[in-house]
């Protein structure tokens, strides 16, 4: 199956700073690649998505790249913000499945 | 509010009581996906519906636990017997195969289970 692996783990930056965070998937027939925002006791937010036939998207402050040729996507978030201090999780969608299988979450700390 | 609905939002129970959650997907969602989240990590796949279907199961969805989605609106998750290994966030997320967004799923607020 699908298997997505996340990095770094925490990520401290400086209010203003660009924040980046990376993904790597397993089944190169991926097609779909969303990226959650979660605040502490809260659900998870969409923030941003790719498909397998999109290298770049952006939205504001908030930008995703694929590169299906090494099977990694990371999220770039520039200007930040101390509101964007959450746990932000990549997922993958795998061949024929409508399940997203999520990485292991980055806790991104924006310091005032 | 029209988002995906989850009730209860708590739920502490002793080993070997059962339990059951609702979710109330967002109203013209026909797919309808259960998740669990455990502390510090992503939340891991349970199963699926497609309107009333239930069309994929995780091999983590052990025969303790069972999911209705009759007449493919809410939907129930009930675990049998259940263990302390349970204890978790319980996620409901719905989605459309319809319109212009027909991956995105839009999670609810989870049900926290305690199993003491």
């Amino acid at each position: 199956g699908e298997n997505v692996e996340q990095h770094p783990s925490t990520l401290s930056v400086q209010e203003g700073d660009s924040a980046v965070i990376k993904c790597t998937y397993s089944d190169s027939a991926s097609n779909y690649f969303p990226w959650y925002k979660q605040e502490l006791g809260k659900r998870p937010q969409l923030i941003i998505d790719i498909r397998s036939n999109v290298g770049e998207k952006k939205d504001q402050r908030i930008a995703v790249t694929l590169n299906k040729t090494a099977k990694h996507f990371s999220l770039h978030i520039t200007e930040t913000q101390p509101e964007d201090s959450a746990v932000y999780f990549c997922a993958a969608r795998g061949t024929g499945r409508r399940a997203l299988t999520f990485g292991s979450g980055t806790r991104l700390q924006v310091q005032p | 509010d029209t988002g995906v609905s989850q009730n209860p939002r708590h739920k502490i129970t002793k080993r070997g009581q059962n339990v059951t959650f609702r979710c109330d997907p967002i109203s013209e969602h026909n797919r309808l996906y259960w998740y669990r989240q455990t502390l510090g990590q992503g939340p891991e796949f349970l199963t699926y519906f497609q309107n009333e279907a239930q069309l994929e199961k995780s091999r983590l969805l052990s025969d303790r636990f069972s999911a209705e989605r009759p007449k493919g609106s809410f939907s129930t998750l009930e675990i049998q017997r259940t263990e302390q290994g349970d204890s978790a966030m319980y996620l409901c997320a719905s989605s459309t195969d319809r319109g212009r967004t027909p991956y995105e799923q839009y999670f609810g607020p989870g049900t926290r289970l305690t199993v003491t």
